[in-house]
């Protein structure tokens, strides 16, 4: 089975602070992706990777960053926090054939910035 | 104007019944589409991708309109278990997976 891990299910942190989210997938795929998730507005992409070091905007990538130093892992980083990021972040990666393309999603990461 | 687009709801339907999905997507351009299912607190999981011929999952059948640029997923004999969020979603050139907000299904008996 697939595993998408997000290193934190629930997260606090303090307005300006730096955050980093993890997330590790151990399928090789080439493709990651970071969503944050708020009621009444699904799933918004931040930012993706299709290759370590390659990065591709998403359409809400104000206040964020991301880095792909090794296939597996995908971090999100939040410059300087704010409590309009208070959110929910799910990581995914995409497997990308014929007849079987599939994103798998971590558990999610609860953050709440105060 | 959104990426894709659908019915949020929530669409209150009793056991049994046939209920029916819309999404609109905006980039003609989109390669390949998707229903996930959502449960509460839970992570998306793939539901079903979608053909341009259509195609069928026991109960779930799903279609695709390119002409006019949405997808459908339709659910018979729905089933308590079936209560969840259903998100489509798009697969557009590079890679970039888009998806809808949601729509919520609450099956009732």
């Amino acid at each position: 089975d697939v595993k998408v891990t997000q290193s934190s299910r629930y997260l606090v942190k303090r307005t300006g602070e730096k955050v980093f989210l993890e997330c590790v997938q151990d399928m090789d795929h080439e493709n990651m992706f970071w969503y944050r998730q708020d009621p009444g507005l699904g799933l918004r992409l931040i930012y993706f990777s299709y290759d370590v070091k390659m990065k591709e905007k998403g359409d809400i990538p104000e206040g964020y960053s991301v880095s792909r130093e090794k296939k597996e892992r995908f971090s999100l980083i939040l410059e300087s926090a704010s409590t309009n990021q208070t959110s929910m972040y799910l990581c995914a990666s995409l497997v990308v054939g014929q007849g079987n393309t599939e994103a798998f999603f971590g558990q999610g990461t609860r953050l709440t910035v105060v | 104007r959104k990426e894709v687009e659908q019915d949020p709801g929530p669409f209150n339907v009793p056991e049994g019944a046939t209920v029916a999905f819309n999404c609109t997507y905006s980039n003609s351009a989109s390669q390949s589409f998707f229903w996930y299912r959502q449960d509460c607190r839970k992570e998306p999981k793939l539901l079903m991708s979608v053909y341009s011929s259509g195609n069928e999952d026991g109960r779930f059948t799903a279609q695709l309109n390119r002409a006019s640029q949405y997808i459908s997923l339709l659910i018979r004999d729905s089933k308590l278990s079936d209560s969840a969020t259903y998100l489509c979603a798009t697969r557009e050139y590079g890679n970039k997976l888009v998806f809808g907000a949601g729509t919520i299904l609450r099956v009732k008996s």
